[in-house]
């Protein structure tokens, strides 16, 4: 299947600062990305989806300012925790549309302190 | 509004055993598609299988293969042969046909193959 590659892994950051996490398609191109959160022992909750040149479509209850998506070409999508807090910690995933199917990246562990 | 529903939190199987995981679907649209997609410790998700909904035949991937019952909304996970590399959580997820391939999530079963 298609590989998608995310970035980085894990970070750990202090309070107030801003991360940025990358996904990209690594051997195709993806107009339509996708982010998730997803909480220990939990599904996996859509946050937004990343369209290429466009705004991104935010779910109800996920803050827009909080959360920057920018999906500036059509291999990468990046998310922004701006003025991170130690509630933003979690696991964020990043898929890429596939025909009538998402690829999935390893996701990233986010530890705010 | 798409639901996905696993009732079962938590199952464990002796190794090379058989064992099934339900997931149950509502949805009023006709042409769809479903997935289990597995997620082992390390998290990365990994697709496990995928059935169209305008296939009656029952999807099969080696030791994985789906029970798909179209009128109860039912499409089950069956495991066969259980190795210790199957443990991991496995989640069910349903996705429209051509409405930009959101997906619909359960909220997983975790299996765990006992040696």
């Amino acid at each position: 299947g298609a590989v998608v590659s995310q970035h980085p892994s894990r970070v750990i950051c202090k309070s107030g600062t801003s991360v940025k996490i990358e996904c990209r398609s690594l051997d195709f191109q993806a107009t339509t990305m996708f982010w998730y959160r997803q909480f220990p022992k939990q599904s996996l909750m859509l946050m937004a989806t990343s369209n290429e040149g466009s705004k991104a479509t935010y779910e109800q209850g996920v803050e827009k300012d909080k959360f920057l998506i920018n999906h500036a070409s059509l291999t990468l999508s990046t998310l922004t925790v701006t003025s991170a807090h130690p509630e933003d910690s979690s696991f964020y995933i990043c898929s890429a549309r596939g025909t009538n199917i998402q690829y999935f990246g390893a996701g990233t562990r986010l530890s705010v302190l | 509004a798409q639901t996905v529903t696993q009732s079962q939190p938590e199952m464990s199987v002796q190794e090379a055993e058989t064992v099934t995981l339900s997931c149950t679907y509502d949805t009023s649209e006709n042409n769809y598609y479903l997935f289990w997609y597995k997620q082992p410790p390390s998290r990365q998700m990994i697709l496990v299988i995928r059935q169209e909904a305008y296939k009656q035949q029952n999807a099969t991937e080696n030791r994985f293969s789906v029970n798909f019952q179209k009128a109860a909304k039912s499409f089950s996970l069956k495991i066969s042969d259980s190795q210790l590399g199957d443990t991991a959580m496995y989640f069910c997820a349903f996705m429209k046909s051509n409405t930009g391939n959101q997906f619909y999530f359960g909220t997983g079963t975790s299996l765990t193959v006992i040696p």
